[in-house]
């Protein structure tokens, strides 16, 4: 059972554009979501985080947006560069179940000049 | 060290060997996760360590896997009689407390012939 669903799979930008990757839940439980960044070769990295009960955060050219009544959340990179090239995962946490990270299955994203 | 730190990076072994994964956490972190990343896939929970004790195994496939954190610090992955679908990156995740903020480092990359 895929607990976080995320799309696309993979996307292409076109530099200075906006980046936009979708995470659907299913467990009601999940109380922290964050997303990380992974570039080859390296571990996952946190970009930013999220908790339900504020409906956005932002951090300079990233942005979640969480819609608690649909159980989605975005990630929303504005003025997108080549440096973000990179896959991106949403995960969420249950902060009183042992903080076991569960993961989408990640969107390969490349900005093109 | 400045992050976690991973021994080895890779490991190539051969069907029905052993192999352990070493991981250094951030100094004074006392909570430890391991993760497994198979190709193109999002990172799936194995264990998670608070000091010393396993807090959750849960994640952990099978008993070929086993890990022990002997003195709250240094952590490491045994796999016995490895199988070839034991291929993946091995990743290792530290936080100060019990927390959402999850620092990982960079993988041991294990490939079973």
């Amino acid at each position: 059972q895929q607990q976080v669903k995320q799309s696309p799979q993979s996307l292409i930008v076109q530099k200075g554009g906006i980046s936009i990757i979708n995470c659907a839940y299913e467990n009601t439980a999940f109380d922290y979501f964050p997303w990380y960044q992974q570039f080859p070769g390296k571990g996952p990295a946190l970009l930013i985080a999220i908790r339900p009960d504020v409906s956005e955060k932002k951090e300079g050219r990233f942005t979640i947006s969480f819609n608690k009544s649909a159980k989605q959340f975005s990630l929303h990179i504005m003025d997108s560069q080549p440096g973000d090239s990179a896959t991106y995962f949403c995960a969420a946490l249950f902060t009183g179940g042992g903080n076991k990270l569960t993961f989408g299955t990640g969107t390969q994203l490349k900005v093109e000049l | 060290g400045a992050g976690v730190s991973q021994t080895p990076s890779n490991k190539v072994t051969e069907k029905g060997k052993y192999v352990e994964l070493r991981c250094d956490p951030i100094s004074g972190h006392t909570a430890l996760y391991w993760y497994r990343q198979s190709l193109g896939q999002g990172p799936e929970f194995l264990i998670y360590f608070q000091g010393t004790g396993a807090a959750d195994d849960s994640g952990l496939p099978n008993d070929r896997f086993f890990a022990v954190r002997p003195e709250g610090s240094v952590s490491t992955l045994k796999i016995q009689r490895t199988e070839r679908g034991d291929s993946a990156v091995y990743l290792c995740a530290s936080s100060s407390v019990p927390a959402e903020t999850q620092y990982f480092g960079p993988g041991t990359r294990l490939l079973v012939l």
